[in-house]
């Protein structure tokens, strides 16, 4: 158990429609990253998050948005949901927003768009 | 760019025999290199990392890596595979401090192995 939750476990939505991911970093831990996982892009980094501000974001499509809340945890927002948005999605924390913290990742979000 | 390779993307060894993942990275200054092993269902566990000095590293479970600034690559090694080490592994190189912290993945090699 690496500290680092997320909620739901599995979600099952159509296209068209709107989901909110939810992550809790590790205790202590300021940075949040987001991680999308699929079969055809691999692992990806889309956006991270250090004490409330975003700070680096990948190719992250702008119907994805995400924000960190005063108590840290972080929520990723999809809309328009789309065939090609069903992945994995994993938040990762860290206690600094350097490389060089080790990142925690939690058990994932694995979002099917029928 | 960054970026990084992982050229097998399906192993299969018989247990108890030797195991080596092979990991190569496109990055301008020294890199910091990772492996991390992903189980079926599980998020991705750090097994271990590489950002300067000894070049031989040592992570958990057994495994050790060397960085091989000459060959850009950054393989994964274990002497003898357990049935439980079935998973699959990425290599990951960290992005620079001005791109945040964000970790850049290769494909990822799935370990399948035998009795």
């Amino acid at each position: 158990d690496s500290g680092v939750t997320q909620t739901p476990k599995h979600l099952i939505t159509a296209t068209g429609q709107r989901v909110t991911l939810r992550c809790s970093p590790r205790s202590g831990d300021l940075s949040v990253y987001w991680y999308q996982q699929s079969l055809d892009q691999g692992l990806q980094f889309l956006i991270q998050y250090y004490n409330g501000e975003e700070r680096a974001k990948g190719n992250i499509l702008e119907r994805f948005s995400a924000q960190q809340f005063p108590d840290l945890h972080s929520e990723l927002n999809l809309s328009s949901l789309e065939l090609g948005d069903s992945a994995l999605y994993f938040c990762a924390s860290s206690v600094g927003r350097g490389v060089v913290w080790e990142q925690f990742f939690g058990p994932g979000t694995r979002l099917t768009v029928l | 760019a960054q970026s990084v390779t992982q050229p097998d993307i399906h192993i299969t060894v018989s247990e108890g025999a030797s195991l080596e993942l092979r990991c190569n990275y496109s990055y301008g200054a020294t890199p910091y290199l990772f492996w991390y092993v992903q189980s079926p269902g599980q998020g991705l566990q750090l097994l271990l990392k590489y950002f300067s000095g000894d070049t031989l590293v040592q992570g958990i479970k057994g495994f050790e890596a060397e960085f091989k600034r000459s060959q850009s690559s950054f393989n994964l090694r274990k002497p003898s595979v357990h049935w439980s080490d079935a998973a699959e592994y990425f290599c990951a190189v960290g992005a620079p401090q001005n791109q945040g912290g964000k970790l850049i993945f290769g494909q990822g090699t799935e370990l399948s192995v035998k009795p």
